[in-house]
């Protein structure tokens, strides 16, 4: 059974401290993505990785960064963690040539007070 | 840019009854367009894709989608409802090769 795995499923920090956010794929896939849902905005695409050290801006990437160093592993940061960072994140993956077909992490639930 | 919109932000449907989501498109060509389910508590999952042939497609779990190009519409439905259906429900389109891009999500709440 594939799997992504998501380092927390809740998550509460300060404002100003610096968040990590864990994401690990069993499946040997070549593209990981980060993404924040709030409701009434869907998904929106934080940022993307196509290879191991490579990384892509999506289409909100302002106040994250992001880590890839190893195949398996996709780290989202927030530098200085704001209030208005509050919000669920996916993370998922997809195999190289078929990046429609994402697998999904179940989400971390970060509330930044 | 290619995009999709959910008209329907909640739907509430009796179990038995047959259930249809909406997803608009705009852009001219043919888009790739997807349906993705998240249930609660869990990740997102694809349940069907379009990208081109026949215009009705046939997913996981009992759901169908149709695409109408003289709607830009690719409208999500099942016959028959389960409680296990209630989901946020998604529509996406891959405006270029990498980034699938979402609509708002269409909640979907299952009534015994």
């Amino acid at each position: 059974d594939v799997k992504v795995t998501q380092s927390s499923r809740y998550l509460v920090k300060r404002t100003g401290e610096k968040v990590f956010l864990e994401c690990v794929q069993d499946m040997d896939h070549e593209n990981m993505f980060w993404y924040r849902q709030d409701p009434g905005l869907g998904l929106r695409l934080i940022y993307f990785s196509y290879d191991v050290k490579m990384k892509e801006k999506g289409d909100i990437p302002e106040g994250y960064s992001v880590s890839r160093e190893k195949k398996e592993r996709f780290s989202l940061i927030l530098e200085s963690a704001s209030t208005n960072q509050t919000s669920m994140y996916l993370c998922a993956s997809s195999p190289q040539g078929t990046s429609y077909e994402q697998y999904f992490g179940p989400g971390t639930r970060l509330t930044v007070t | 840019a290619q995009s999709v919109t959910q008209p329907d932000i909640h739907i509430t449907v009796s179990e038995g009854a047959s259930l249809e989501l909406r997803c608009n498109y705009s852009y001219g060509a043919t888009p790739y367009l997807f349906w993705y389910v998240q249930s609660p508590g869990q990740g997102l999952q694809l349940l069907l894709k379009y990208f081109s042939g026949d215009t009705l497609v046939q997913g996981i779990k009992g759901f169908e989608a149709e695409f109408k190009r003289s709607q830009s519409s690719f409208n999500l439905r099942k016959p028959s409802v389960h409680w296990s259906d209630a989901a946020e429900y998604f529509c996406a389109t891959l405006p270029n090769d990498y980034k699938l891009s979402f609509g708002a999500g269409t909640t979907v709440t299952v009534r015994a």
